[in-house]
Protein backbone atom coordinates (compact mmCIF):
# COMPACT_ATOMS: atom_id res chain seq x y z
CA UNK A 1 0.00 0.00 0.00
CA UNK A 2 1.40 3.49 -1.00
CA UNK A 3 2.01 5.86 2.05
CA UNK A 4 3.59 8.49 3.55
CA UNK A 5 4.78 8.86 7.10
CA UNK A 6 5.60 12.01 8.78
CA UNK A 7 7.57 12.29 12.26
CA UNK A 8 7.05 13.62 14.41
CA UNK A 9 3.57 14.68 14.86
CA UNK A 10 4.50 17.91 16.37
CA UNK A 11 7.43 19.61 17.41
CA UNK A 12 8.09 22.55 20.00
CA UNK A 13 11.59 24.36 19.69
CA UNK A 14 13.46 27.63 21.15
CA UNK A 15 13.87 30.25 18.28
CA UNK A 16 17.30 30.17 17.29
CA UNK A 17 17.94 26.66 16.95
CA UNK A 18 17.52 23.77 14.48
CA UNK A 19 15.15 21.03 13.89
CA UNK A 20 14.56 18.09 11.65
CA UNK A 21 11.49 16.72 10.24
CA UNK A 22 10.97 13.40 8.44
CA UNK A 23 8.90 11.96 5.96
CA UNK A 24 9.02 8.34 5.00
CA UNK A 25 7.72 6.43 1.64
CA UNK A 26 6.46 3.29 0.11
CA UNK A 27 4.83 5.11 -2.69
CA UNK A 28 6.81 2.81 -5.90
CA UNK A 29 7.37 3.69 -8.34
CA UNK A 30 8.77 6.84 -7.29
CA UNK A 31 8.43 10.15 -9.79
CA UNK A 32 9.46 13.34 -6.97
CA UNK A 33 8.95 14.33 -3.67
CA UNK A 34 7.91 18.10 -2.52
CA UNK A 35 7.98 19.91 1.22
CA UNK A 36 4.90 22.16 2.00
CA UNK A 37 4.85 24.74 4.17
CA UNK A 38 1.13 25.35 5.39
CA UNK A 39 0.36 28.14 8.14
CA UNK A 40 -2.74 28.10 10.30
CA UNK A 41 -5.44 28.56 8.34
CA UNK A 42 -4.02 29.27 4.91
CA UNK A 43 -3.03 26.32 1.68
CA UNK A 44 0.10 24.96 1.73
CA UNK A 45 3.12 26.76 -0.47
CA UNK A 46 5.66 24.40 -1.73
CA UNK A 47 9.49 24.84 -0.48
CA UNK A 48 11.27 22.60 -2.47
CA UNK A 49 11.04 19.09 -5.09
CA UNK A 50 13.18 16.38 -5.13
CA UNK A 51 13.74 13.88 -8.03
CA UNK A 52 15.17 10.90 -7.76
CA UNK A 53 18.47 11.37 -8.52
CA UNK A 54 18.71 14.27 -5.70
CA UNK A 55 20.29 13.80 -2.62
CA UNK A 56 20.14 17.39 -1.07
CA UNK A 57 18.13 21.02 -1.92
CA UNK A 58 18.67 23.70 -0.20
CA UNK A 59 15.36 27.28 0.41
CA UNK A 60 17.59 29.35 2.13
CA UNK A 61 17.36 28.42 5.80
CA UNK A 62 15.45 24.85 4.83
CA UNK A 63 17.31 22.02 3.30
CA UNK A 64 15.85 18.98 2.21
CA UNK A 65 17.62 15.34 1.83
CA UNK A 66 16.20 12.37 0.49
CA UNK A 67 17.11 8.99 0.37
CA UNK A 68 15.52 7.25 -2.52
CA UNK A 69 17.19 3.87 -1.40
CA UNK A 70 15.55 3.67 2.02
CA UNK A 71 12.78 5.97 0.90
CA UNK A 72 13.13 8.30 3.37
CA UNK A 73 13.74 12.08 3.37
CA UNK A 74 14.00 15.27 5.51
CA UNK A 75 13.74 18.18 5.81
CA UNK A 76 16.41 20.78 8.16
CA UNK A 77 15.30 24.10 9.30
CA UNK A 78 18.32 26.31 10.58
CA UNK A 79 18.26 29.08 13.15
CA UNK A 80 14.57 28.80 13.42
CA UNK A 81 12.12 32.01 13.66
CA UNK A 82 8.64 32.53 15.02
CA UNK A 83 7.64 32.39 11.24
CA UNK A 84 8.65 28.88 10.81
CA UNK A 85 5.71 28.04 12.81
CA UNK A 86 3.29 25.91 10.69
CA UNK A 87 2.75 22.62 9.62
CA UNK A 88 5.00 20.69 6.97
CA UNK A 89 3.55 18.60 4.56
CA UNK A 90 5.18 15.56 2.95
CA UNK A 91 4.08 15.03 -0.60
CA UNK A 92 5.54 11.96 -2.90
CA UNK A 93 4.05 11.66 -6.52
CA UNK A 94 4.14 8.00 -8.03
CA UNK A 95 5.60 7.30 -11.48
CA UNK A 96 4.49 8.07 -14.99
CA UNK A 97 2.88 4.33 -14.65
CA UNK A 98 0.29 5.44 -12.24
CA UNK A 99 -2.10 7.88 -12.29
CA UNK A 100 -0.88 11.27 -13.22
CA UNK A 101 -2.88 13.19 -10.70
CA UNK A 102 -2.26 11.04 -7.86
CA UNK A 103 -0.33 12.55 -5.17
CA UNK A 104 0.48 10.65 -1.89
CA UNK A 105 0.18 13.56 0.86
CA UNK A 106 1.86 12.97 4.87
CA UNK A 107 -0.32 14.47 7.53
CA UNK A 108 1.88 17.19 8.61
CA UNK A 109 4.32 18.19 11.09
CA UNK A 110 2.86 20.66 13.15
CA UNK A 111 6.38 22.63 14.29
CA UNK A 112 6.00 25.82 16.79
CA UNK A 113 8.86 27.82 17.24
CA UNK A 114 8.33 29.80 20.57
CA UNK A 115 10.64 32.73 21.91
CA UNK B 1 -1.99 40.05 -9.46
CA UNK B 2 -1.51 36.67 -10.04
CA UNK B 3 -3.22 33.67 -7.72
CA UNK B 4 -5.86 31.62 -6.49
CA UNK B 5 -8.56 32.66 -4.36
CA UNK B 6 -11.26 31.07 -2.48
CA UNK B 7 -14.44 32.20 -1.25
CA UNK B 8 -15.79 32.25 1.22
CA UNK B 9 -13.65 32.22 3.99
CA UNK B 10 -15.68 30.73 6.71
CA UNK B 11 -18.91 28.92 5.48
CA UNK B 12 -21.90 27.64 7.97
CA UNK B 13 -24.77 25.45 6.93
CA UNK B 14 -27.33 23.62 7.73
CA UNK B 15 -27.98 20.02 7.72
CA UNK B 16 -29.43 19.29 4.56
CA UNK B 17 -28.93 21.99 2.91
CA UNK B 18 -26.23 22.41 -0.54
CA UNK B 19 -23.69 24.82 -0.56
CA UNK B 20 -21.13 25.87 -3.35
CA UNK B 21 -17.47 26.46 -2.72
CA UNK B 22 -15.86 29.04 -5.17
CA UNK B 23 -12.63 28.62 -6.22
CA UNK B 24 -10.92 31.15 -9.13
CA UNK B 25 -7.13 31.33 -10.57
CA UNK B 26 -6.07 33.88 -12.76
CA UNK B 27 -2.57 32.01 -13.67
CA UNK B 28 -3.45 30.76 -17.03
CA UNK B 29 -3.54 27.34 -15.61
CA UNK B 30 -4.78 23.98 -17.28
CA UNK B 31 -5.54 21.49 -14.33
CA UNK B 32 -7.52 22.78 -10.97
CA UNK B 33 -8.15 20.35 -8.01
CA UNK B 34 -10.23 20.05 -5.00
CA UNK B 35 -8.82 18.49 -1.69
CA UNK B 36 -10.28 17.84 1.38
CA UNK B 37 -8.27 18.49 4.69
CA UNK B 38 -9.36 17.09 7.86
CA UNK B 39 -7.40 17.31 11.44
CA UNK B 40 -4.28 14.43 11.60
CA UNK B 41 -4.59 13.48 8.54
CA UNK B 42 -3.31 13.72 4.97
CA UNK B 43 -4.97 16.01 2.27
CA UNK B 44 -7.84 14.01 0.46
CA UNK B 45 -8.05 14.38 -3.39
CA UNK B 46 -11.60 14.99 -4.19
CA UNK B 47 -12.34 15.90 -7.75
CA UNK B 48 -9.77 17.12 -10.44
CA UNK B 49 -9.75 19.04 -13.61
CA UNK B 50 -7.23 18.55 -16.76
CA UNK B 51 -8.65 20.92 -19.15
CA UNK B 52 -12.06 22.60 -19.26
CA UNK B 53 -15.62 21.12 -19.49
CA UNK B 54 -13.59 17.73 -18.38
CA UNK B 55 -13.53 16.68 -14.56
CA UNK B 56 -12.63 13.60 -12.90
CA UNK B 57 -13.76 11.83 -9.65
CA UNK B 58 -10.82 11.54 -7.44
CA UNK B 59 -10.74 9.66 -3.77
CA UNK B 60 -13.98 11.23 -2.05
CA UNK B 61 -15.54 12.06 -4.85
CA UNK B 62 -18.88 10.93 -2.83
CA UNK B 63 -21.74 13.61 -2.02
CA UNK B 64 -19.37 16.42 -4.13
CA UNK B 65 -19.75 17.58 -7.45
CA UNK B 66 -18.47 20.16 -9.57
CA UNK B 67 -18.30 21.97 -13.10
CA UNK B 68 -15.33 23.60 -15.15
CA UNK B 69 -17.25 26.05 -17.38
CA UNK B 70 -14.51 28.13 -17.72
CA UNK B 71 -10.51 27.90 -17.68
CA UNK B 72 -10.64 29.97 -14.23
CA UNK B 73 -13.56 28.62 -11.77
CA UNK B 74 -13.47 25.00 -10.63
CA UNK B 75 -16.41 25.62 -8.11
CA UNK B 76 -17.33 22.47 -5.62
CA UNK B 77 -20.47 21.83 -4.28
CA UNK B 78 -20.92 19.69 -1.22
CA UNK B 79 -24.02 18.32 -1.44
CA UNK B 80 -26.47 17.03 1.29
CA UNK B 81 -25.10 13.53 0.57
CA UNK B 82 -22.12 13.89 1.97
CA UNK B 83 -22.43 12.83 5.57
CA UNK B 84 -19.52 14.44 7.20
CA UNK B 85 -18.69 17.63 5.17
CA UNK B 86 -17.40 19.67 8.17
CA UNK B 87 -13.81 20.13 6.90
CA UNK B 88 -11.19 22.70 5.43
CA UNK B 89 -11.47 22.45 1.86
CA UNK B 90 -8.38 23.22 -0.55
CA UNK B 91 -8.42 24.16 -3.99
CA UNK B 92 -5.03 24.01 -6.21
CA UNK B 93 -4.04 24.73 -9.26
CA UNK B 94 -0.90 23.65 -11.50
CA UNK B 95 -0.09 24.76 -15.07
CA UNK B 96 -1.00 21.13 -16.62
CA UNK B 97 -1.45 18.18 -14.99
CA UNK B 98 1.00 15.91 -14.12
CA UNK B 99 2.95 15.17 -10.88
CA UNK B 100 5.87 17.43 -11.39
CA UNK B 101 3.98 20.15 -12.15
CA UNK B 102 4.10 22.68 -8.55
CA UNK B 103 0.34 22.83 -7.76
CA UNK B 104 -0.75 26.42 -6.16
CA UNK B 105 -3.23 26.45 -3.40
CA UNK B 106 -5.60 28.83 -2.60
CA UNK B 107 -6.13 30.00 1.15
CA UNK B 108 -9.01 27.85 1.95
CA UNK B 109 -12.28 27.35 2.64
CA UNK B 110 -13.68 26.19 6.14
CA UNK B 111 -17.17 24.64 5.86
CA UNK B 112 -19.24 23.75 9.35
CA UNK B 113 -22.61 22.15 9.07
CA UNK B 114 -24.56 22.92 12.12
Amino acid sequence: KNQVEQSPQSLIILEGKNCTLQCNYTVSPFSNLRWYKQDTGRGPVSLTIMTFSENTKSNGRYTATLDADTKQSSLHITASQLSDSASYICVVTPGREYNFNKFYFGSGTKLNVKP
Amino acid sequence: DGGITQSPKYLFRKEGQNVTLSCEQNLNHDAMYWYRQDPGQGLRLIYYSQIVNDFQKGDIAEGYSVSREKKESFPLTVTSAQKNPTAFYLCASSIASGGYNEQFFGPGTRLTVL
